[in-house]
């Protein structure tokens, strides 16, 4: 996972809480990226960034989801208010300069009851 | 848009079976090609990757060649073992003027039978 770091690993949550998840690339990166993955959609890109910026969120589902990176070393994807069927696996990954593959943290498991 | 589309799973086999997870690809430019893997609980990680035409990526024992005639970058192992049970993910890289984008495939679920 050349060291990227999701936080946390696992999440239960209530319906209607906020869920606010965490990513914290390694250096050198200039694309971020956050992925949610169930057996039903698969692999799904929600959002990414390249150099700090968001350049496409079109993958996010509803505006209860939302996603920031306010600085090179840190991005959250927050979820207001949870639903159950936001239960899935989030991964964020990023792209590292002079390379062309996507390194990926462990996932969030999120579950939301 | 750039696209990969991968064959259906799941794929049972049989230790020490021929191997073969067929990916294509649509794409406006000259992609780099990779193919992930994910075993039960974990993140994805790159299994091989090529970046041009006519380049053959492996690791593992596993072999693709980027084929830009037929825009195909097929998955195969001569023989395969229980530890190669995984999803695995065929995905492309392309460069844009605003930066770099991935794409993946669906996944196709491999398992292997003792």
């Amino acid at each position: 996972d050349a060291g990227v770091i999701q936080s946390p690993r696992h999440e239960v949550t209530e319906m209607g809480q906020e869920v606010t998840l965490r990513c914290k690339p390694i250096s050198g990166h200039n694309s971020l990226f956050w992925y949610r993955q169930t057996m039903m959609r698969g692999l799904e890109l929600l959002i990414y960034f390249n150099n700090n910026v968001p350049i496409d969120d079109s993958g996010m589902p509803e505006d209860r989801f939302s996603a920031k990176m306010p600085n090179a070393s840190f991005s959250t994807l927050k979820i207001q208010p949870s639903e159950p069927r936001d239960s899935a696996v989030y991964f964020c990954a990023f792209g590292v300069r002079g390379s062309t593959e996507a390194f990926f943290g462990q996932g969030t498991r999120l579950t939301v009851v | 848009g750039d696209s990969v589309t991968q064959m259906e799973g799941p794929v049972t086999l049989s230790e020490e079976a021929f191997l073969t997870i067929n990916c294509t690809y649509t794409a406006t430019g000259y992609p780099s090609l990779f193919w992930y893997v994910q075993y039960p609980g974990e993140g994805l990680q790159l299994l091989l990757k090529a970046t041009k035409a006519d380049d053959k990526g492996s690791n593992k024992g596993f072999e693709a060649t980027y084929r830009k005639e037929t825009t195909s970058f097929h998955l195969e192992k001569g023989s395969v073992q229980v530890s190669d049970s995984a999803v695995y993910f065929c995905a492309l890289s392309d460069r844009y003027n605003y930066g770099q984008n991935f794409v993946f495939g669906p996944g196709t679920r491999l398992s292997v039978l003792p």
